[in-house]
């Protein structure tokens, strides 16, 4: 069964400072990787997707993400934290094929900015 | 295009009631799915269901049910409510053929349990 591990809990960093999350997951095969992020009281946002090829993946709001196959990691990373980028983040997989909707959440990094 | 719709927002029942929520996916997404969120549980998946048929189904008891109609709305439905049912309940949609994973969320529906 696939799985997600994001280690940290809770991460606290200055505006301006570059910040990393990071994620682990389980998979037999070539997994999907995503990283959501929610604000309170607000559902899920996609920031970035993997699906294959390039491992570094860009995505929306200055975020990007390496898949790492040898470490079973999707780390995420931006250079220059905003305050707004306070929320939590979550890392996700799905599996390729039939069962392609079924995504499986870590249990989430809450982001504090500092000013 | 107008995103995931769900309603209601925010709601309270007591336990033993039942509780049905409703989703319109974004025009042209066939595909729905639910997952409840908490705080001890993170988010589960419940359930996926795609031209009116459940594909996928998780972990959950038999309270919880769903449902899709043809215009590809889907309810969910718990019934005889408990304290744990508590949650943040979330539906998503994809576009058709995209087997991808890649979800579009709505907001949420609050359910609290008295």
């Amino acid at each position: 069964a696939q799985s997600v591990t994001q280690p940290d809990i809770h991460i606290t960093v200055s505006e301006g400072a570059s910040l990393e999350l990071r994620c682990n997951y389980s998979y037999g095969a070539t997994p999907y990787l995503f990283w959501y992020v929610q604000s309170p009281g607000q559902g899920l946002q996609l920031l970035l997707k993997y699906f294959s090829g390039d491992t570094l993946v860009q995505g929306i709001k200055g975020f990007e993400a390496e898949f790492k196959r040898s470490q079973s990691s999707f780390n995420l990373r931006k250079p220059s934290v905003h305050w707004s980028d306070a929320a939590e983040y979550f890392c996700a997989v799905g599996a390729q094929g039939g069962g392609g909707n079924k995504l499986t959440f870590g249990t989430g990094t809450q982001l504090k900015v500092e000013l | 295009k107008a995103g995931v719709t769900q309603t209601p927002r925010y709601l309270i029942k007591t336990r033993g009631q039942q509780v049905t929520l409703s989703c319109s996916p974004i025009s042209g997404h066939r595909s729905v799915s639910w997952y409840q969120q908490t705080p001890g549980q993170g988010l589960q998946f419940l359930f996926e269901y795609f031209s009116e048929t459940q594909r996928n189904k998780g972990n959950f008891p038999g309270r919880f049910s769903g449902r899709q109609f043809s215009n590809s709305r889907s309810e969910m439905n718990v019934s005889t409510l408990e304290l744990g049912d508590s949650a943040l309940y979330l539906c998503a949609s994809r576009e058709q053929g995209a087997n991808t994973g890649e979800l579009f969320f709505g907001e949420g529906s609050r359910l609290t349990v008295l």
